[in-house]
């Protein structure tokens, strides 16, 4: 049963680039969490999402960041015109449903940097 | 909103002895969920302990234990016989229990404890 899976593991994009980072949930998941890691922080919230639903987006920026998590496919993080501000990794989560019992499991993160 | 807080940027132990991580938070609500994440150079977030709220009991994996103080709003994390494998960044975290925040597994994290393992 393979983990939650994230591609690419590292990416470098110019300033005014767009960054795509996917997110392939566990089997059976269909909640789906992104989270931002700043240099030498701790993880923040960013999203949550269920297919082709967005549940929480109270941890986005307001402009430049979209997610989606359509009924086929990977979810997608989506960064337009990328700053030097945005270069952190960024790691999804999966879970199988809401509830008090469910864990939510980690992909190894997107590094994101921007040149 | 919740806080979580670790005031322990780094952290040193030496191989077979015994560490505390501290962790503090602040939450109005009273059933949640506490965590501790282990986050190797690798990057991998990797589930330690978990602690419910509503349980009394400290909960223990192995090595790993917790000291969980309800009214203190303080969970800290015990690891024994340490080992050079457990060098790592650990997280602590917060998640509401309540189906209202409608929140799902959204999880607070702290800053991260760095913590080194010497021989």
């Amino acid at each position: 049963n393979a983990g939650v899976m994230q591609n690419p593991r590292h990416l470098v994009r110019r300033r005014g680039q767009e960054a795509r980072l996917r997110c392939s949930p566990m089997k059976g998941h269909s909640h789906v969490y992104w989270y931002r890691q700043l240099p030498e922080e701790g993880l923040k919230f960013m999203v949550y999402l269920q297919k082709e639903n967005i549940i929480d987006e109270s941890g986005m920026p307001k402009e430049r960041f979209s997610a989606e998590f359509p009924k086929e496919g990977p979810s997608i993080l989506r960064i337009q015109q990328v700053v030097r501000g945005d270069s952190a990794a960024y790691f999804c989560a999966s879970s199988q449903i809401q509830g008090s019992h469910t864990e939510a499991f980690f992909g190894q993160g997107t590094r994101l940097t921007v040149v | 909103a919740q806080t979580v807080t670790q005031s322990q940027p780094e952290m040193s132990v030496q191989e077979a002895e015994t560490v505390t991580l501290s962790c503090t938070y602040d939450t109005s609500e009273s059933d949640y969920y506490l965590f501790w994440y282990k986050q190797p150079p690798s990057r991998q977030m990797i589930l330690v302990i978990r602690q419910e709220a509503y349980k009394q009991q400290n909960a223990t994996e192995n090595r790993f234990s917790v000291n969980f103080q309800k009214a203190a709003k303080s969970f800290s994390l015990k690891i024994s016989d340490s080992q050079l494998g457990d060098a790592a960044m650990y997280f602590c975290a917060y998640r509401s229990a309540s189906r209202l925040t409608g929140g799902g597994n959204k999880l607070t994290f702290g800053t991260g404890t760095q913590l080194k393992v010497e021989l």
